[in-house]
């Protein structure tokens, strides 16, 4: 299995541009989360979907954040304008289909997504 | 809500030495529990879970956890180390009711030769 895929690993833009970050998960996996990872605050979940529904989208920071599951293999994780404080790596990953309860919270994680906005 | 707490925010320690890496969970039920590592650059990758049962479990590269209910943690050990080792440790906290993992801010794991 190729894993949890996030394009691209490195992202650079100016203030003020839209950025669209992309994740595909395992195939199979019916839970898909965003996570963002800064120095200050660690990591915090933004906003997690079920069967491409979001389920619980309170992590997410402002309406500037915005994300999409169109189908089962691919999410995007938009920020529309983008500020130099949302600089971070961002992280997608996916979990297991339904086997029980517990199974859900094994998540797989992809490499990640670095932002850089200046 | 839960929360996890990791005391150490570095730790530094020779290679072959034994290593412990300490987390506490606040939680109200019975908490589901793991341990990932970070490499540089890498995503994470999940070393062990506890779910139930027995309270010591193995992951791994190596690894091992002890669960203790008592103490609200969930320590992560080794009993020697490698250079290869070196990278950033996360504990976290699931629950059955939403799905949703809470970190810690991690420990971060320098290894002399």
């Amino acid at each position: 299995d190729a894993g949890v895929i996030q394009s691209p690993r490195h992202e650079v833009t100016e203030m003020g541009q839209e950025v669209t970050l992309r994740c595909k998960p395992i195939s199979g996996h019916d839970y898909l989360f965003w996570y963002r990872q800064t120095m200050m605050r660690g990591l915090e979940l933004l906003i997690y979907f079920n069967n491409n529904v979001p389920i619980d989208d309170s992590g997410m920071p402002e309406d500037r954040f915005s994300a999409k599951m169109p189908n089962a293999s691919f999410s995007t994780l938009k920020i529309q304008p983008s500020e130099p404080r949302d600089s971070a790596v961002y992280f997608c990953a996916s979990s297991l289909p339904r086997q029980g309860a517990r199974s859900k919270n094994i998540q797989y994680f992809g490499a990640g997504t670095r932002l850089s906005v200046l | 809500a839960q929360s996890v707490t990791q005391p150490d925010i570095h730790i530094t320690v020779s290679e072959g030495a034994s290593l412990e890496l300490r987390c506490n969970y606040s939680y109200g039920a019975t908490p589901y529990l793991f341990w990932y590592v970070q490499s540089p650059g890498q995503g994470l990758q999940l070393l062990l879970k506890y779910f139930s049962g027995d309270t010591l479990v193995q992951g791994i590269k190596g690894f091992e956890a002890e669960f203790k209910r008592s103490q609200s943690s969930f320590n992560l050990r080794k009993p020697s180390v490698h250079w290869s080792d070196a990278a950033e440790y996360f504990c976290a906290v699931g629950a059955s009711s939403n799905y949703k993992l809470t970190f810690g801010k991690g420990t971060l794991l320098t290894v002399n030769p």
